[in-house]
């Protein structure tokens, strides 16, 4: 167990729709990570928030949106979806703002199907 | 062709074997992670170095920043190591370039 939850564990939904992931992360850790993990496309990085800011964007599409509350706790919202959404979504976290310098714990993910 | 590569894409072996499995990257880089990812989906961070050598367990991982290569050594390779091996990358720009991943299954 990492310590990092996400809810839900899967999601199923209609195109066209708007859903929302959850994501907490390591007590202590004020980073958050996304990231998208497709069939044809393997683990790609959206965004990383560290203590309630934007800090650095991937591959994230505009109808795609994230942010992090006081509590440091993350959401990643998605709209207007499409059947190639479809993907796992995890969350990680660490302790501080680098990837050259921190190691990442991940959550669990979130398994969305567009249909 | 993608910045970072891994090879080879799919690995069987026989419980017991020394099992490596290779990273090469064309960007300058900070640090390279090793992640496991268990049939179930779960990640685990193995490894994040940026020169030298690491060891914890069975586990070893490499790196030559000069060549632009790493390695993940598996020793007394089990069938519990099944999983897929990603490597990733992270340079100057604060994001984790991901491997394609390399499947391995350990049988007994």
């Amino acid at each position: 167990d990492s310590g990092v939850t996400q809810t839900p564990k899967h999601l199923i939904t209609a195109t066209g729709q708007r859903v929302t992931l959850r994501c907490s992360p390591r007590s202590g850790d004020l980073s958050v990570y996304w990231y998208q993990q497709s069939l044809d496309q393997g683990l790609q990085f959206l965004i990383q928030y560290y203590n309630g800011e934007e800090r650095a964007k991937g591959n994230i599409l505009e109808r795609f949106s994230a942010q992090q509350f006081p509590d440091l706790h993350s959401e990643l919202n998605l709209s207007s979806l499409e059947l190639g959404d479809s993907a796992l979504y995890f969350c990680a976290s660490s302790v501080g703002v680098g990837v050259s310098t921190d190691t990442q714990y991940f959550g669990p993910g979130t398994r969305l199907t567009v249909l | 062709k993608n910045e970072v590569e891994q090879s080879p894409q799919n690995l069987t072996a026989q419980e017991g074997e020394f099992i490596t499995i290779n990273c090469s990257y064309s960007v300058g880089i900070s640090a390279l992670h090793w992640l496991q990812q268990h049939p179930g989906g779960g990640i685990v961070s193995l490894f994040m170095l940026s020169s030298g050598k690491k060891k914890h367990g069975r586990l070893i991982a490499t790196i030559n920043i000069q060549e632009k290569h790493s390695s993940l050594h598996i020793t007394a390779s089990h069938p519990r190591d099944s999983a897929v091996y990603i490597c990733a990358v992270g340079g100057n720009t604060d994001k984790l370039i991901f491997g394609t991943g390399t499947r391995l299954q350990v049988f007994p």
